[in-house]
């Protein structure tokens, strides 16, 4: 299973983006990036996700490189609802399973 | 709001209780599973249900006992917890559990229980 690395904490100006990394080195070629986040006192909400091509949605975009080492999600105009801790994921491509770590804490801040 | 229902919200019982804990989803997955968040720390998975059948059992103690009756509904089943065991419990749900994991999971907002 693919193991990821994320900074424990960011800040980011409101109304500015915030550009989150992830490092996933040992990514397989078959292997899914996902983003969830959670904000305090509610569930993971999932995010996006993404295999080679750079994805995007109306909540987030994510850019991986072309080596597929690393990726960033990138939210184009932070809001203060958007301060909340941020997981980058690889899926187990044989169980499925969602293992998180530590993830980065987004504060945003006015 | 998710469209996933987890109930109760909040639930504080005794160590010899039992009591249970229910999810709910409508979207037609038959994927299902429950995880365990303590304070601070990332959630970690407990038990994976495909197709009403149980999947993966993360080594969990026997005192955390799941059942899914059918595609729509989870419980978790609890007797004689220990303090420790005190945390927010996740339920979430995905299309399925495939192989080839372009299938996001669903969460809902946890049951936050306390024991003691």
């Amino acid at each position: 299973d693919a193991k990821t690395t994320q900074p424990p904490s960011m800040d980011c100006a409101e109304g500015r983006a915030a550009n989150l990394p992830c490092n996933h080195s040992t990514i397989s070629g078959n292997e899914y990036v996902y983003w969830y986040r959670q904000i305090h006192s509610q569930g993971p909400q999932y995010i996006i996700h993404g295999l080679k091509n750079n994805e995007t949605n109306e909540m987030a975009s994510l850019i991986i490189t072309e080596d597929r080492k690393s990726s960033t999600l990138i939210l184009p105009h932070a809001t203060l609802r958007d301060t909340a801790v941020y997981y980058c994921i690889v899926p187990s491509l044989i169980t499925g399973k969602l293992i998180f770590g530590q993830g980065t804490t987004l504060q945003v801040k006015p | 709001d998710t469209e996933v229902t987890q109930t109760p919200k909040h639930l504080v019982m005794g160590m010899t209780n039992k009591k249970s804990l229910k999810c709910e989803q409508h979207m037609g997955h038959r994927a299902m599973y429950w995880y365990k968040q303590k304070a601070k720390k990332p959630p970690e998975l407990m038990f994976v249900y495909s197709y009403e059948k149980l999947s993966i059992n993360e080594s969990v103690p026997s005192r955390f006992s799941p059942e899914c009756p059918n595609s729509s509904l989870l419980n978790l089943h609890l007797h004689a917890l220990q303090p420790e065991d005190s945390a927010l419990y996740l339920c979430a749900s995905s299309q399925d559990q495939g192989w080839q994991i372009n299938q996001p999971q669903h969460f809902g907002d946890g049951t936050r229980l306390s024991i003691l």
